[in-house]
């Protein structure tokens, strides 16, 4: 079993709607981040946290360090939004382990 | 400016082949790494170094042998390749504990 699991692990929906993609983990960590990796193959780191939330435009990150879980929100949907994200979590130093993403699909 | 960038983008070789991929980064991190992502396209660590200083090895086999020459550069040297090291490999970089910024990956193919 993953140390890190993401749902759902695909998800589509129409322009304009508000999207929830989940990450649980079962061990301790120092932070998590949500990575964006778009049909080319870049990634782009979105957040880094280790409490509380983030916003950065339309999309917002929430971790719960005692439930040992996160969630990735993106708010008015659009078709660029397509990608892969990926929840990752750092394990003491500097390892970090990988959940197996979220392919998004937006739908015009 | 490419904050991290890798050379090749594209390498198709036989097996049993060697070859090496050149990461740099100029954001001035101390810390690189470089991971594998498979054809379910997981990625998983193989290496880091935090200034030159081998950090993290993760059981990957002996043919991979990463070097840094410097805290900017990562390079990585795969010997006797085999078709089970198809896949893409990324070059990161970050501040210790910070955010990481990713190279846009080199897609190694072995014929």
């Amino acid at each position: 079993k993953n140390e890190v699991e993401q749902s759902p692990q695909n998800l589509t929906a129409q322009e304009g709607e508000f999207i929830t993609i989940n990450c649980s983990y079962s061990v301790g960590i120092s932070a998590l981040h949500w990575l964006q990796q778009h049909p080319g193959g870049g990634i782009v780191s979105l957040f880094m946290l280790s409490s509380g939330k983030k916003k950065h435009g339309r999309l917002i990150a929430t971790i719960n360090i005692q439930e040992k879980h996160s969630s990735l929100h993106i708010t008015a949907s659009h078709p660029r939004d397509s990608a892969v994200y990926i929840c990752a979590v750092r394990i003491g130093n500097e390892k970090l382990t990988f959940g197996t993403g979220t392919r998004l699909t937006i739908i015009p | 400016d490419t904050a991290v960038s890798q050379t090749p983008k594209y390498l198709v070789t036989q097996m049993g082949n060697d070859k090496s991929i050149k990461c740099e980064q100029n954001l001035g991190h101390d810390t690189m790494y470089w991971y594998k992502q498979d054809s379910k396209k997981f990625l998983k660590i193989m290496f880091s170094y935090n200034n030159k200083e081998l950090i993290i090895n993760e059981t990957v086999p002996n043919r991979f042998s990463p070097k840094s020459p410097d805290k900017a550069h990562l390079n990585l040297h795969i010997n006797s390749l085999e078709l089970g090291d198809s896949a893409v490999y990324f070059c990161a970089s970050s501040q210790l504990m910070g955010s990481q910024h990713f190279g846009d990956g080199t897609r190694l193919s072995i014929l």
